[in-house]
This record gives structure tokens, sequence and C-alpha cells, in this order.
């Protein structure tokens, strides 16, 4: 069965404290590994996709790694309005259902 | 692009009312589509696959005949709680992929259902 694991389940930072969110995962074959943000009481939002070990986005003050087990979302010089629950998905190969496994998010508060 | 609309935002009903949900992507076409339920810091769950003109594929332990779900065109999807009773209170969120294999889904806002 697949897994995601999220950690921190709550971090707090202030505006421009750079962190980092970690997502480690159990699947039996990785297709690709998603990141969202979600707002309360809003559905998430696409952040990014990545594929396979070693690959890295970036979008604003946002980059996401990946490796074999884990995936890491950096957070660089954050500002309040990056405030929201940040979540991990995975989508395992095999089959045609193309399903999103989620893990239950970080919940970033920024200071300011 | 990408827009998934959902609606209705927020719906509070009497035990035993159903009660119908819509999905639609607003700039494209989806042969797939997602229902999701999400409870109080808890991740999204997946209840079904919906699949344009075909039954939906339901998630082990989802009852298809409390949860009816339609997909009769590439830009509408719906759901249905049939009967519903205060434990179906939760958020309900659905998806479209964009294109096909493992492009991303992109999500509605979600539905806030309360079942007094």
């Amino acid at each position: 069965e697949d897994q995601v694991t999220q950690s921190p389940e709550a971090l707090r930072l202030q505006e421009g404290e750079s962190s980092s969110l970690n997502c480690s995962y159990t699947v039996s074959g990785l297709r690709g590994l998603f990141w969202y943000r979600q707002d309360p009481g809003k559905g998430p939002e696409f952040l990014f996709t990545l594929y396979s070990a070693g690959e890295e986005k970036e979008k604003e003050r946002l980059k996401a790694t990946l490796t074999k087990k884990e995936s890491f979302l950096h957070i660089t010089a954050p500002k309040p309005e990056d405030s929201a629950t940040y979540l991990c998905a995975v989508q395992a190969s095999g089959g045609s259902n193309y399903k999103l496994t989620f893990g239950k998010g970080t919940l970033l508060t920024v200071n300011p | 692009g990408a827009v998934v609309s959902q609606h209705p935002s927020r719906v509070i009903c009497k035990s035993g009312t159903s009660v119908k949900i819509e999905c639609r992507s607003l700039d494209f076409q989806a042969t797939t589509m997602f229902w999701y339920r999400q409870f109080p810091k808890q991740s999204l769950m997946l209840m079904a696959t919906s699949n344009e003109g075909s039954k939906a594929t339901y998630e082990q332990g989802v009852e298809k005949d409390k949860f009816l779900i339609n997909h009769a065109s590439l830009t509408l999807s719906t759901l249905t709680v049939t009967s519903a009773h205060p434990e179906d209170s939760s958020f309900y969120i659905c998806s479209a992929r964009v294109g096909q294999g493992n492009a991303p889904q992109h999500f509605g806002d979600g539905t806030r259902l309360s079942i007094l």
C-alpha cells in the first residue's frame, strides 16, 4: 500500500526565515510526486510535479527536490502570504487509474 | 488555464436529504475526474474515479449506492450523496486531470456539506 508521511505537522516561521518541509513516501514504483498548496476552505493548488530522483523544480520562493525515498519543499525567505497547508502526493506506476495518495500536510504559518 | 469549478460551495440540509455536487472543467476537457473527501486535519481521501461515458471506479470501503457519480460529458461530473446523514458531513473536493498520463490534477474549491 502506498504511504505518504509529511513532517512537521505544523511549522511556524518568522518572515525571512528559510526552512524545509519533508515528504517521505513508500510506493511500489513512482510515477510522479506532486506538491500542492491548500488555503483554508479551498481546494489544493498545484505547485510542482517531480518524476525522478535528483530532479528539482523552482517557483518564486519555493524549491522542490526528490530522492528515492523523500521529497523536500524548501522555502527561502518566506512571506506571510506563503502561510498555507502544503500537501504532498504520490502517484504509483502501473495500472491506468493515475490516482493520488496524499499525506496529511504541513501547516505553515509565517509571521510578519 | 486549467480551471475546475465546483458548485455549491456550501450545503446545509436535513438528515435524509439527497445532495448533488457539480464539478466542471471550464477551459479544458477532462475524460477523468476524481472525487475526494477531506476531514479536518486529515489528508484528502480518494472516493472514486469518474470516467466520461462509463461507470465510476470506487475505492474500497466507499458505498457506490450511497455516493452516485455521473460523468455524462467531458466537462461535467456530478456526485450525489443519497439519503445523507450527519456522518456524511465533510469537505468534498473534485479534481480533473489536464491531458493524459501523469499530468497533474487540478482541484475545485470544494463543497462543505453539513447534515443536521
